[in-house]
């Protein structure tokens, strides 16, 4: 149990277009999904927390109209990279914890590269 | 949360067990200890995690001292595929919603033929 799978697993994309990611909890409702970012060698950076059918929380430096954070139901939430930069390429992962929040579950993360 | 301190490395023979140790001498009465391991270009895996009890299920087994100040992550017999980096956090138990993870550096643990 506690599945959470992300859609694409990479994405290639052209400066300045915009990129969605899904992050879905396949076997149970997520109330509350995080977003992380890894750099090369780096650790995981939380950018936001989203909790079902409210506005995202965004962590400190984290632009929020770059960064459109969207969970509008138990099971699904979307981050979508607006006019993405190169230097927005990176592994992004999402996690997804049920309304207890004791565990989070992490899924598989998509791997952005922006030329 | 309580700041963790891990070694930045570790290397374990196939076959034997794998210890990894945590320090957390600023914890907490509330505060769990949880444990995650990257195994490269993967998402976090959730291994385990405890109050004050020694707690074990089918991956690793987590020994949490007395006072609660540092706590071993076990993994009995350490296999090629145990290869990643591993995370120990220190959280409040949620109350109603849940709290982002903050991960720091992790261990890196080699596990070698």
């Amino acid at each position: 149990g506690a599945v959470v799978s992300q859609h694409p697993s990479w994405v290639i994309c052209k400066s300045g277009t915009s990129v969605k990611i899904e992050c879905r909890s396949l076997d149970f409702q997520a109330t509350t999904m995080f977003w992380y970012r890894q750099f090369p060698k780096q650790s995981l950076m939380l950018m936001a927390t989203s909790n079902e059918g409210s506005k995202a929380t965004y962590e400190q430096g984290v632009e929020k109209d770059k960064f459109l954070i969207n969970h509008a139901s138990l099971t699904l939430s979307t981050l979508t990279v607006t006019s993405a930069h190169p230097e927005d390429s990176s592994f992004y992962i999402c996690s997804a914890s049920g309304s207890g929040g004791e565990t989070q579950y992490f899924g598989p993360g998509t791997r952005l590269l922006v030329l | 949360d309580a700041k963790t301190t891990q070694p930045p490395s570790m290397d374990c023979a196939e076959g034997r067990a794998a210890n990894l140790p945590c320090n957390h001498s600023t914890i907490s009465g509330n505060e769990y200890v949880y444990w995650y391991r990257q195994i490269h270009s993967q998402g976090p895996q959730y291994i385990i995690h405890g109050l004050k009890n020694n707690e074990t299920n089918e991956m690793a087994s987590l020994i949490i001292t007395e006072d609660r100040k540092s706590s071993t992550l076990i993994l009995p017999h350490a296999t090629l595929r145990d290869t990643a980096v591993y995370y120990c956090i220190v959280r409040v138990k949620p109350s109603g919603s849940a709290r982002q993870l903050t991960f720091g550096s992790g261990t890196q643990l080699t596990v070698l033929p």
